[in-house]
């Protein structure tokens, strides 16, 4: 079965301090690794799509890596504005589903 | 703006009825999924739809169906709504241009309130 795992479920980090969310994942075939950023009620805003191991993507102070059987989200001097749910989703290629993991939560105060 | 809409924002209802949640995809994507989060809770996939056909099917209940029509918009159907049908319901879409591995973008949700 297609399955999703984020560590940790919450981080809290203060403002400038360097860490990184984990993305582990089982699936039949791999169609592309995505991580969304969530806000409270709000949709998941796409960030970054990694396709392939070795892959990386590099967007303001996020870094997302990917190998065989997980993903990486490096937060580099995160500010307080970083502050969001972190979500991480794969795509099968047997099933086509999106299935994502139950994120992780990410607070950085000043 | 993820150029997916839905509509309404809000819906409050009583136990036992019936809802309608519509979904425009952004222009050219192919596919629509439909995803409920309740409180606390992460991402459940429901349905997937591609050009008009079921693509994939999650844990989605006997009392809610959906379709998406010929101008690809799709419409999620709840229905002998239950207090526990509360939460927020999302579509995505993706597939410009016929791909099916791109990254889905997403609308900003209905919140379902059953009282």
């Amino acid at each position: 079965e297609d399955q999703v795992t984020q560590s940790p479920e919450a981080l809290r980090l203060q403002e400038g301090e360097s860490s990184s969310l984990n993305c582990s994942y089982t699936v039949s075939g791999l169609r592309g690794l995505f991580w969304y950023r969530q806000d409270p009620g709000k949709g998941p805003e796409f960030l970054f799509t990694l396709y392939s191991a070795g892959e990386e993507k590099e967007k303001e102070r996020l870094k997302a890596t990917l190998t065989k059987k997980e993903s990486f989200l490096h937060i580099t001097a995160p500010k307080p504005e970083d502050s969001a749910t972190y979500l991480c989703a794969v795509r099968s290629s047997n099933t086509g589903k999106l299935i994502f993991g139950q994120g992780t939560t990410l607070q950085v105060k000043p | 703006d993820s150029g997916v809409t839905q509509t309404p924002k809000h819906l409050i209802t009583a136990t036992g009825q019936r809802v309608t949640l519509r979904c425009s995809p952004r222009s050219g994507d192919l596919s629509v999924y439909w995803y409920q989060q309740s409180l606390d809770q992460g991402l459940q996939f429901l349905i997937q739809y591609y050009n008009g056909e079921e693509r994939a099917k999650g844990n989605i209940l006997e009392r809610f169906s959906a379709q998406q029509f010929p101008d690809l918009h799709s419409e999620l159907n709840l229905s002998s709504l239950e207090l526990g049908d509360s939460a927020l319901y999302f579509c995505a879409s993706s597939g410009l241009s016929g791909s099916p591995n791109t990254e889905a973008f997403f609308g900003q949700g209905t919140r379902l309130t059953v009282v």
